[in-house]
């Protein structure tokens, strides 16, 4: 059964305090990896996708990275604005049967302090 | 460029009333699907939709059925609102799969 797991749950950073965020997976054959940013009161809004293992990918102060077990989510000198819900979700070969939908882990709450 | 849009955003119902649900896109997607977020844990597909005319069920589909008439809209409907169908529901899309999904703002439904 494929798994997606998000640790922390939550974390507390100061604003300008580098951390990263962890998403692990199981799945039968990897089609695609994806962050969502979700605010609150709000659908999630798309960040990155990573396909294979190596991959990276950024924007702003955010970083996604890609082994063949989990995915990293570096925040760089993180802002009050980066506070947030982030998602991670898979597509896996499996999924094939349900319109190739996504598996969410349960998310990570982000809050940055001034 | 309005995306994905659902209504109503908030609703109350009592034990046994039914209700839609609206989900409506603007970007000629095939795919949509039906979200539910509870408290603590990761979105749960309860519908998907390949295309008009074709659904299936994804993985909580009890209690909730779809329709699928045109590309654009993809109505959600509860027929005996139960009290663990209290959650937030979302509606999404994508142009092909493996692509970023674009989510509707959520209806929060409170059963009681």
């Amino acid at each position: 059964e494929d798994q997606v797991t998000q640790s922390p749950e939550a974390l507390r950073l100061q604003e300008g305090e580098s951390s990263s965020l962890n998403c692990s997976y199981t799945v039968s054959g990897l089609r695609g990896l994806f962050w969502y940013r979700q605010d609150p009161g709000k659908g999630p809004e798309f960040l990155f996708t990573l396909y294979s293992a190596g991959e990276e990918k950024e924007k702003e102060r955010l970083k996604a990275t890609l082994t063949k077990k989990e995915s990293f989510l570096h925040i760089t000198a993180p802002k009050p604005e980066d506070s947030a819900t982030y998602l991670c979700a898979v597509q896996a070969v499996a999924n094939s049967n349900s319109g190739y939908a996504l598996n969410f882990g349960k998310g990570t709450s982000l809050l940055v302090t001034p | 460029n309005a995306g994905v849009t659902q209504t109503p955003k908030f609703r109350i119902l009592k034990i046994g009333q039914s209700m839609t649900l609206q989900c409506t896109q603007d970007m000629n997607h095939n795919y949509m699907y039906w979200y539910r977020q509870d408290p603590g844990m990761g979105l749960k597909l309860i519908y998907y939709s390949v295309g008009a005319g074709i659904t299936d069920k994804g993985e909580v589909p009890n209690g909730y059925n779809v329709s699928r008439s045109t590309t654009e809209d993809f109505p959600l409907r509860l027929e005996l609102a139960a009290p663990s169908q209290t959650s937030v529901y979302f509606c999404a899309s994508t142009e092909v799969p493996n692509t970023e999904a674009f989510f509707g703002q959520g209806t929060r439904l409170t059963v009681v």
